[in-house]
């Protein structure tokens, strides 16, 4: 069975700082890997969708790296922003045809000013 | 474009009471999705549906059915609610195992 871990559990730093959210999971075999944004009281928002045959994809300050074979993904946020602020949850789907998203319990991040 | 919206956005029902929880995406997206998030859980996925007419059971299932009349629309019901079924609800849709786009998420509270 999938486990999709994320450590640690909350983040607090000041602003301007670079940082990095980890996520493990246990079955490298997966299709995609995906990070979401979720502010308090609100849905998920994407942010990056890695295929298995990536490594890493980039979309304004973050950045996100997949190792299958080691099953860890990190997201890194360069620069960041009191806006930052939120829970980030990483999600892998086991395959095309298993439409099952595992996401993991999610790292909440504090920026402060 | 609306994107994913749900309806309603908060309900309290008596134990025992039904309901329909309404799905709606404008994306033209053919996969669609039921979640569940609770605290200390993270987010779980109740059923889920491949294209128009079909469904097919997710993580915890149980205690909900699902319909998918029409491609753009995806039913979530609860045909006697228990208090374990509080939790706040989130649909999602993908053009295929790409990208989730999730709804604002409904919150229901069962007594």
């Amino acid at each position: 069975k999938q486990e999709v871990t994320q450590i640690p559990a909350a983040l607090s730093v000041p602003e301007g700082e670079n940082l990095v959210l980890n996520c493990s999971f246990t079955d490298s075999a997966i299709y995609n890997l995906q990070w979401f944004r979720q502010d308090p009281g609100k849905g998920l928002t994407s942010l990056l969708l890695i295929q298995s045959s990536q490594r890493e994809q980039t979309s304004g300050r973050l950045n996100a790296s997949l190792d299958k074979s080691s099953g860890r993904s990190t997201l890194y946020i360069a620069a960041s922003q009191p806006g930052d602020s939120a829970t980030y949850l990483c999600a892998v789907l086991a395959g095309s045809g298993s439409e099952k998203l595992v996401f993991g319990k999610g790292t909440k991040l504090t920026v402060n000013p | 474009n609306a994107g994913v919206t749900q309806t309603p956005k908060f309900r309290v029902l008596k134990t025992g009471q039904s309901m329909t929880l309404l799905c709606a995406q404008d994306m033209n997206h053919e996969y669609m999705y039921w979640y569940r998030q609770d605290p200390g859980m993270g987010l779980r996925l109740i059923h889920y549906s491949v294209g128009e007419g079909t469904t097919a059971k997710g993580e915890v299932p149980d205690g909900y059915n699902v319909s998918r009349l029409k491609k753009q629309n995806f039913l979530l019901g609860l045909e006697s609610a228990a208090p374990s079924q509080t939790s706040v609800y989130f649909c999602a849709s993908s053009y295929f195992s790409l990208k989730q786009f999730f709804g604002p998420g409904t919150r229901l509270t069962v007594l």
